[in-house]
């Protein structure tokens, strides 16, 4: 069974500071997804990164994944209000599980003005 | 807006009782996905359909059991309602052939009583 330990589970920090949050695994996935999820919503797709080593940049966050394709990291500079929400990673392992999510229990991210 | 709806958006049933829930893909999605997420936890996934057939388990018991119509509209039926069984319940639609792209719904919440 393939497991994805995200950290921390709980985040609350002051507009303009910066954040990380982890997702850690002892398995290889093909692909990591980056989900945000609202109250009463649906997770919702951020960014997917696909090759070991990659960054991705999406105006303030910036996304890492692993060499080994078994770790990602999430940052974001000068957190505001509006990042409030659930962050969720999820490994895609490929092959036959493809497209079937392995998520971490995610990180609950307040920003405080 | 993803353009993926579910119904109803919550219910409330008591232990034993059977329960259908029901998505509506994006149109031309031919692979529709269902999780379930707990309060507090990542969504963990129950199973995925692709042209109306069952494509991929994870490890939910037999009670669990869903449908994929011609339309790409899905239902997914859980039998003998159990306590544990509450909780959000999300679907997933992609186009498999075109996309690593999952598009989610906003959810029904399911509470057993």
């Amino acid at each position: 069974t393939q497991l994805l330990e995200q950290s921390p589970q709980f985040l609350s920090i002051q507009e303009g500071e910066n954040l990380t949050v982890y997702c850690n695994s002892s398995s290889v996935f093909s692909s990591l997804q980056w989900y945000r999820q609202e109250p009463g919503e649906g997770p919702v797709l951020l960014v997917t990164v696909v090759t070991g080593g990659e960054v991705k940049k999406l105006k303030r966050l910036t996304f890492q994944f692993g060499d080994a394709r078994k770790d990602s990291s999430l940052h974001i500079t000068a957190a505001q209000p509006g990042d409030t929400g659930l962050y969720l990673c999820a490994g895609d392992a490929g092959g036959t599980s493809y497209g079937k999510l392995t998520f971490g229990q995610g990180t609950i991210l307040t920003v405080h003005p | 807006e993803t353009g993926v709806t579910q119904s109803p958006t919550h219910l409330i049933k008591t232990r034993g009782q059977q329960v259908t829930l029901r998505c509506s893909s994006q149109s031309g999605h031919n692979t529709v996905s269902w999780y379930q997420q707990a309060l507090g936890q990542g969504p963990q996934f129950i199973f995925q359909y692709y042209r109306e057939e069952e494509n991929g388990r994870g490890n939910f018991p037999p009670r669990f059991s869903g449908l994929q119509f011609p339309n790409y509209s899905s239902e997914l039926n859980v039998n003998a309602l159990e306590l544990d069984d509450s909780a959000l319940y999300l679907c997933a639609s992609r186009d498999i052939t075109h996309t690593d792209t999952q598009y989610f719904g906003p959810g029904t919440r399911l509470t057993v009583l």
